[in-house]
């Protein structure tokens, strides 16, 4: 079946360095993918999105890449705090079909080292 | 605003009673869905709306069943509870385009934690 991944379950960062954190789809059709922060005990925060005509897209200490030749995207979080600790979840829809779903992967966990 | 309520936050139940999650969102989104999250493990979509009266299947429909008589609520239905409905359950809502859910974000309630002994 078709299914939204996570190359790493967590990822342990030095506060003040940069974050990547990996995400793969199978779903050709996909052609809008978001990022979700989960802290403990809350439900998922948007966080970013990015649509199949645009290869890169900025937010404030976040960007979202995306490459539809290896269906992979990514989040990158600069100069992560402790307050960026929680778990990310990439997220993807099919903005054209018939169906209105948001498929979520398996999440990475971001732990911050002080 | 409120945004999403969930009520209750937590519930313990025996095999077999039936219960309903309540979820009412202020923001006159008409979309709006249930997922569960499993220990370790990312939201799967159980059922969604895209309006009054109309909703579908996500993908683990199973066990659980959902009505959508009005724009503000989305109540989610467990007729017969198993144990491997033990899971947390978070309702979200959103804008929609035409008629299916837009670009833009879900909005989720702080979710329901469900334990089914």
């Amino acid at each position: 079946g078709e299914s939204v991944g996570l190359h790493l379950p967590t990822l342990s960062v030095q506060e003040g360095d940069n974050s990547i954190i990996n995400c793969a789809y199978s779903n050709s059709a996909s052609d809008y993918f978001i990022w979700y922060k989960q802290e403990s005990g809350k439900g998922p925060q948007f966080i970013i999105d990015i649509r199949s005509n645009m290869d890169k897209r900025q937010g404030q200490r976040v960007t979202v890449l995306l490459n539809k030749t290896v269906k992979h995207l990514s989040l990158q979080i600069a100069a992560t705090q402790p307050g960026d600790s929680a778990v990310y979840f990439c997220a993807e829809n099919s903005l054209y079909s018939s169906a209105s779903k948001i498929i979520f992967g398996s999440g990475t966990r971001l732990s911050i080292r002080p | 605003n409120a945004g999403v309520t969930q009520t209750p936050k937590f519930q313990v139940l025996k095999t077999g009673q039936s219960m309903t999650l309540q979820c009412a969102q202020d923001m006159n989104h008409e979309y709006m869905s249930w997922y569960r999250q499993d220990p370790g493990m990312g939201l799967r979509l159980i059922h969604y709306s895209v309006g009054a009266g109309i909703t579908d299947q996500g993908e683990v429909p199973n066990g659980y069943n959902v009505s959508r008589s009005t724009t503000e609520d989305f109540p989610l239905r467990l007729l017969s509870a198993a144990p491997s409905q033990t899971s947390v359950y978070f309702c979200a809502s959103s804008y929609t385009l035409g008629g299916q859910l837009g670009a833009g974000e879900l909005f989720f309630g702080e979710g329901s934690r469900l334990t089914v002994l």
